[in-house]
Parts: structure tokens; sequence; C-alpha cells
């Protein structure tokens, strides 16, 4: 079956663009992470939504970012206004279950941001 | 402040060999431990994982440890193969969801 898809593998933005960056999880899964990936780091967690309901954004960097998932499947993390430290790959993860703890998260190919 | 530390970016190892990878963490609140593995332009895939109240798991040619005293664990892989070549993130989890990712270490897996 197919995995987590992400589009588009890569963007270039000018600053002061706004971008919006779509993940397609597997079908079924109940759980969707987006996490963010600077040149050099590990990803880190931005946001988790359990179907359609956002349960936790606390990882958002700034109001600048956005994500939402309004039917529970496919989600959209949008960047108002981009900033050159906002460049890095954005990953979204999907899980079957809710919050179990430990649970496979499954990964897309990510995002390429680059904001000249 | 890194709560999950893997200290070496990079590692060699002749095919064949055991491949060891290293990891420290600070929050005493995690408690469990993923490694997940990724190849360029994929993303990460997990690979193994160990619950706090376990010292060790094996999976086939893959097993961590984790000494919870220590606030270390480890990845070892034995015999390491050229596909094995990946960046390696240490990964540890608290509560339900929520997973904190190390800077992860590249391993070469030489012919």
């Amino acid at each position: 079956g197919a995995g987590v898809s992400q589009s588009p593998r890569y963007k270039v933005a000018k600053r002061g663009q706004d971008v919006a960056l779509r993940c397609d999880p597997i079908s079924g899964h109940v759980s969707l992470f987006w996490y963010q990936q600077a040149l050099g780091q590990g990803p880190e967690f931005l946001t988790y939504f359990q179907n359609e309901a956002q349960l936790d954004k606390s990882g958002l960097p700034s109001d600048r970012f956005f994500a939402e998932r309004p039917e529970g499947s496919v989600s959209t993390l949008k960047i108002q206004r981009t900033q050159q430290e906002d460049s890095a790959v954005y990953l979204c993860a999907s899980s079957l279950a809710g919050t179990s703890r430990g649970n496979e998260q499954f990964f897309g190919p990510g995002t390429r941001l680059t904001v000249l | 402040d890194q709560q999950v530390k893997q200290n070496s970016p990079s590692l060699s190892v002749q095919e064949g060999r055991i491949s060891i990878l290293n990891c420290d963490y600070t929050n005493s609140m995690f408690d469990y431990f993923l490694w997940y593995k990724k190849y360029p332009a994929e993303g990460p895939t997990f690979l193994i994982s160990i619950s706090s109240i376990k010292d060790k798991n094996e999976d086939g040619r893959f097993t961590v440890f984790l000494n919870k005293s220590a606030k270390h664990l480890s990845l070892h892989i034995v015999p390491s193969q050229p596909g094995d070549s990946a960046v390696y993130f240490c990964v540890s989890g608290a509560g339900s969801y929520q997973l904190t990712f190390g800077k992860g270490t590249k391993l070469s897996v030489i012919p």
C-alpha cells in the first residue's frame, strides 16, 4: 500500500511569501504529526492531530505557522510571510492508533523549503 | 538544550563487523526509546524500540540496550551490511505521542 506522501518535494520561496505544504497520510491513520528538520539537526515536533482535531500545537515556532486537517485525512501546513530561518525540511508522519504510547510513526519523504 | 544527544556525527565500520551507535538523554521523564533509520531523500523509518522497564530488546541483527541509571542507550548492528549505511536517529518518548529526536549519526558500512 501507499505510504505517507508529501507535496511539493521542494519549494523555493522569496522572503515574505506564503507557502502551503501538503501531507497525505496512510489511509485510515488516525494520528498525524508535523515536524521541522533544520540542517544538521534531528526532526523537531511541530503539531499533532487526532482525526480532524488539532490536539497539540505547542511546537509551532510562531503564529506565522498554521496547520489544518479539516476532514481528518489530508493535512496542510501553512507558513505566512516566510523568513530565512524557516528554511528546513518539513516532515509529516502518521500513525494508526490514537495516543498509543510508542506507536510507530510512518514518515513521508518531506518537503524541503528554501527561503531566499 | 539538547535532551537527546548523539555525540558521534558519523561512524565508519567494515562490512561484517559490529556497529555500535550511542545515545545519551537528560530527561528522566522519557519512558520509551526508539531508533529510526533514514536514507537520503526519504523520511525516517522505524527500526527498533525499547520500553524503560527493559534493558535489552533484540530484533534480528539489531539490538538496543538501555542503561537507565546512566541515561544511556545504544544500538548494536551485527553483522553490519552495506545496506545499513544511513543516518540513525535516537528518539525518546514521554507520554503518549511526543517524540524527541537526537541529531543523528551517519553510519557508513564499507564493503
